[in-house]
């Protein structure tokens, strides 16, 4: 079955960087699409990027360009997100979530289980 | 960007009720509208995609209707488990956008 395992919560200070893993099994990692989305707490989501497992080509919302970078290692099927210089405002718990295509659309129905990233100085 | 506005963003309901949530889309999303049901401490579940196509495995009294700009997410018969959090999410255009949520309590 597909599955998505995130790394651990992480506690930063202010200015730092912060890189989360997403571990991809149950599929053939190359072939799909990851999504990162956040979400600050009490907040609606907040989509952030995505990268081609296959190719590695990444897209990221006009917020996080430039602090962002979505990489992927295929010889460990796993995709990372870094946050560079880090506020109070990037506390929040960051999702990975899988691409699924149909004929008619796609959408994201695999989703890790949420890392918290925690920036108080 | 594309704006998501849900309607209620409070709901208090009964055990049996029907509801509908509502998302409206600033601009016309096509059919790509995606329902999350989430419940605290865990991650989003997807609930309905491409605006009325229900996920494998989601109970029946789940469905979802619409196209362009309006949207609904019904529960025919609410049950206990339901209550939760529900967030639309349109797939149409970059940025990917999320309404601000529906918090169904019970009465």
């Amino acid at each position: 079955q597909v599955q998505l395992i995130q790394s651990g919560a992480e506690v930063k200070k202010p200015g730092a960087s912060v890189k989360i893993s997403c571990k991809a099994s149950g599929y053939t990692f190359s072939n799909y699409v990851i999504h990162w989305v956040r979400q600050a707490p009490g907040h609606r989501p907040e989509w952030m990027g995505w990268i081609d497992a296959g190719n590695g080509n990444a897209e990221y919302s006009q917020k996080f360009k430039g602090r962002v970078i979505i990489t992927k290692d295929t010889s460990a099927n796993t995709v990372y997100m870094e946050v560079n210089s880090l506020t109070s405002e990037d506390t929040a718990v960051y999702y990975c979530a899988r691409v699924t295509r149909t004929i008619s659309g796609w959408y994201l129905k695999y989703w890790g289980q949420g890392t918290l990233v925690t920036v108080s100085s | 960007d594309i704006q998501l506005t849900q309607s209620p963003s409070f709901l208090s309901a009964s055990v049996g009720d029907r509801v509908t949530i509502t998302c409206r889309a600033s601009q016309d999303v096509s059919s790509y509208l995606s329902w999350f049901q989430q419940k605290p401490g865990q991650a989003p579940n997807l609930l309905v995609y491409g605006a009325s196509t229900l996920q494998s495995g989601v109970p029946s009294r789940f469905s979802g209707r619409g196209s362009g700009t309006e949207f609904t997410l019904t529960i025919s018969s609410l049950q206990p488990e339901d209550f939760a959090t529900y967030y639309c999410l349109q797939l149409n255009t970059y940025p990917l956008t999320f309404g601000q949520g529906t918090r169904l309590e019970i009465k």
